[in-house]
């Protein structure tokens, strides 16, 4: 059975850090293109970043491109997001989830994590 | 840039038809995916591929295509149906993930 299953969110303050970890069962994270996906208070869905089946290939939205940083652990089996320079605009509950294609831009997410709040406040 | 449009909100009395469109110019030529969000969840995959049905997704559930327009309707509708739905599709040549700005299926 595939799970993903996110950690690592809580309260920062404005221009901190955080590290989130998506840790995944059932199937092998480098066999798959994996994304992060956040969704602020009250809003919509909107892509985060995407990492290819090459762990080098790494895709940013405009809004966190230079601020965060997707990676992968294949020995843990973990998807990573670094995330710096916190705004509160960055206030969401971020999802990771699993490409059904190896591409990342070629189809869409056919698992998802249950989710983990990120909240960004003096 | 690249956008797709969904209608705000759709209401609908159980047992009828609930239709819920996506637009978008690169629509044509790119697969389309649905999800549904119920209240406090993540999102589920209800529809991949323009019109594939996930396993343990209801048969209620369907896909259609048109040009630069999908929709996904859902047939004989239930109070459990009651949810966001968003469509989503990838720009690769700007190499981005787009989702719609959801609608809301309220059962009525």
């Amino acid at each position: 059975e595939v799970q993903l299953l996110e950690s690592g969110g809580g309260l920062v303050q404005p221009g901190g850090s955080l590290r989130l970890s998506c840790a995944a069962s059932g199937f092998a994270l480098s066999t798959y293109a994996m994304s992060w996906v956040r969704q602020a208070p009250g809003k919509g869905l909107e892509w985060v970043s995407s990492l290819g089946i090459s762990a080098t290939t790494t895709y940013y939205a405009d809004s966190v491109k230079g601020r965060f940083t997707i990676s992968r652990d294949n020995s843990n089996n973990t998807l990573y997001l670094q995330i710096n320079s916190l705004r509160a605009e960055d206030t969401a509950v971020y999802y990771c989830a699993r490409h059904d294609y190896g591409d990342p831009f070629l189809g869409g997410f056919d698992y998802w994590g249950q989710g983990i709040l990120v909240t960004v406040s003096s | 840039s690249y956008e797709l449009t969904q209608p705000p909100s759709v209401s609908v009395s159980p047992g009828q038809t609930a239709r819920i469109t996506c637009s978008g110019d690169a629509l044509a030529n790119q697969y389309t995916y649905w999800y549904q969000q119920r209240p406090g969840q993540a999102p589920l995959l209800v529809i991949y591929k323009d019109s594939e049905r996930p396993s343990g997704i209801p048969e209620r559930f369907s896909g259609s295509t048109s040009g630069t327009t999908v929709t996904l309707t859902i047939s004989g509708v239930q109070a459990e149906d009651e949810a966001d739905y968003y469509c989503q599709s990838a720009d690769s040549g700007d190499t981005k993930n787009v989702f719609g700005s959801g609608t809301k299926v309220t059962v009525l």
